[in-house]
């Protein structure tokens, strides 16, 4: 079955940076895009970043642009999310999803979720 | 950005009552590119609903979506205790992909 494992997160001063992990099994994982969602302590879901099957092709969340920076490793069945210049604000449970749709240039819906790791930005 | 109103915010019903949940768009959404997601504490969202209507895998047929254009509805008939959750919709049409603020359905 599809299986999404995050890890990385921490607790990570302000201004500090942090590298997110995405493992995939149960799939063919090379024809799929990946998003990243985030969810603040009590708070509802935020979609942050989306690349491309072939890693050719990136979009953010404008909250995130400039600062974060998702990548892949197809022949490992990984995704990574670079976080620099990190908020309190950042501090989230940090999500990867599946897309749907094989080959596709674009996002679409999250299909399948990891369990997430949870990223804190304090001092 | 498209943005999403849920409402109500909390619903409460009993098991058994048919519970109706409204997401409303700022714009029309493309291509009724709108999911829902259920969420339960301490666990990832999943995915319920995509293009409006579709029941993605294993979803029970109780559960539907409808809609176009600005005004989606996620519909649960026959209500049973898994279903007593907090519920997303969130559409795709255009990038960034937005979620609505949720709704807490809960028991009477």
């Amino acid at each position: 079955q599809v299986q999404l494992v995050e890890s990385g997160g921490g607790v990570v001063q302000p201004g500090g940076s942090l590298r997110l992990s995405c493992e995939a099994s149960g799939f063919t994982f090379s024809p799929y895009g990946i998003h990243w969602v985030r969810q603040a302590p009590g708070r509802g879901l935020e979609w942050v970043a989306f690349i491309r099957y072939d890693g050719r092709n990136q979009n953010y969340a404008d909250s995130v642009k400039g600062r974060f920076t998702a990548s892949r490793d197809n022949s490992k069945n990984m995704v990574h999310l670079q976080m620099n210049r990190l908020r309190p604000e950042d501090t989230a449970i940090y999500y990867c999803a599946k897309d749907p749709e094989a080959g596709s240039l674009r996002g679409y819906y999250f299909e399948f979720w990891g369990q997430g790791t949870l990223v804190t930005v304090s001092s | 950005e498209i943005v999403l109103t849920q409402s109500p915010g909390t619903l409460s019903s009993s098991p058994g009552d048919r519970a109706t949940l409204s997401c409303r768009a700022s714009q029309s959404v493309t291509g009724e590119f709108l999911a829902w997601y259920q969420q339960k504490p301490g666990q990832a969202p999943r995915l319920l609903i995509y293009g409006a209507s579709n029941r993605a895998t294993g979803v029970p047929d109780r559960v539907s979506g409808s809609g176009s254009g600005t005004d989606f509805t996620l519909t649960i008939s026959r209500l049973e205790s898994e279903d007593f959750a907090v519920y997303y919709c969130q559409q795709y049409g255009r990038s960034p992909y937005t979620f609505g603020q949720g709704t807490k359905l809960e028991i009477k």
